[in-house]
């Protein structure tokens, strides 16, 4: 079964660093673009980052720019997102989401999402 | 960077009914990279259709999506109860991959 697991979720307070995971099965995860969506209580899809499939080309929204990193261990089937200097507005409910294979795609494959909460 | 804007923001309507969803782009985008996605309380996104009108593996027949440039949308010929939830359209071909705001499909 094709799957994505995520973890790492929590409370944490402002300026405060965390690290999701997102751990893959039931698929060439090696071979997959993957994305980090995120969702903000009661509010809509935004994406946040995107990493090629061998970890050589990242991108992020603007509004995580120079905080978050992405990146993947394709060894481990997993990815991850390390998460500085968080503020409020980044809490929100994290997706990993499975992109093309090698290149541009729709995300077919959605994990469950974790829960991230910034506060004091 | 690209803006998706959908319409109405909220649908009522009753099962049986047909569903008209609308997706505007601020500029235009290749229908190849142009995705549907169905969202209910408490779960993930499902992806319905892809590449503007491709339905994904196991989406019923009743989910339709068309057009071109920077206008697309999702119809569903007659709606089911489980219809009944957000949906978001999403452009994919360049990052950024922006979400519309989403539509909420809600029972009359």
């Amino acid at each position: 079964e094709v799957q994505l697991v995520e973890s790492g979720g929590g409370l944490v307070q402002p300026g405060g660093s965390l690290r999701l995971s997102c751990a893959a099965s039931g698929f060439t995860f090696s071979s997959y673009w993957m994305h980090w969506v995120r969702q903000a209580p009661g509010k809509g899809l935004v994406w946040v980052s995107r990493i090629n499939s061998d970890g050589s080309s990242t991108s992020y929204a603007d509004s995580v720019k120079g905080r978050f990193t992405i990146s993947r261990d394709n060894a481990k089937n997993t990815l991850y997102l390390q998460m500085n200097c968080l503020r409020a507005e980044d809490t929100a409910v994290y997706y990993c989401a499975r992109g093309g294979e090698y290149s541009y795609d729709a995300f077919h494959i959605w994990g469950q999402g974790t829960m991230v909460t910034v506060s004091s | 960077e690209i803006v998706l804007t959908q319409s109405p923001g909220t649908l009522s309507l009753s099962p049986g009914e047909r569903a008209t969803l609308s997706c505007r782009a601020s500029q235009s985008v290749s229908s190849t990279y142009l995705a549907w996605y169905q969202q209910k309380p408490g779960q993930p996104p499902r992806l319905l259709i892809y590449g503007a009108s491709s339905r994904a593996t196991g989406i019923p027949d009743r989910f339709s999506g068309s057009g071109s440039g920077t206008d697309f949308t999702l119809t569903i010929s007659r709606l089911e109860p489980e219809d009944f939830a957000v949906y978001y359209c999403q452009q994919y071909g360049s990052s950024p991959y922006p979400f519309g705001q989403g539509t909420r499909l809600e029972i009359k």
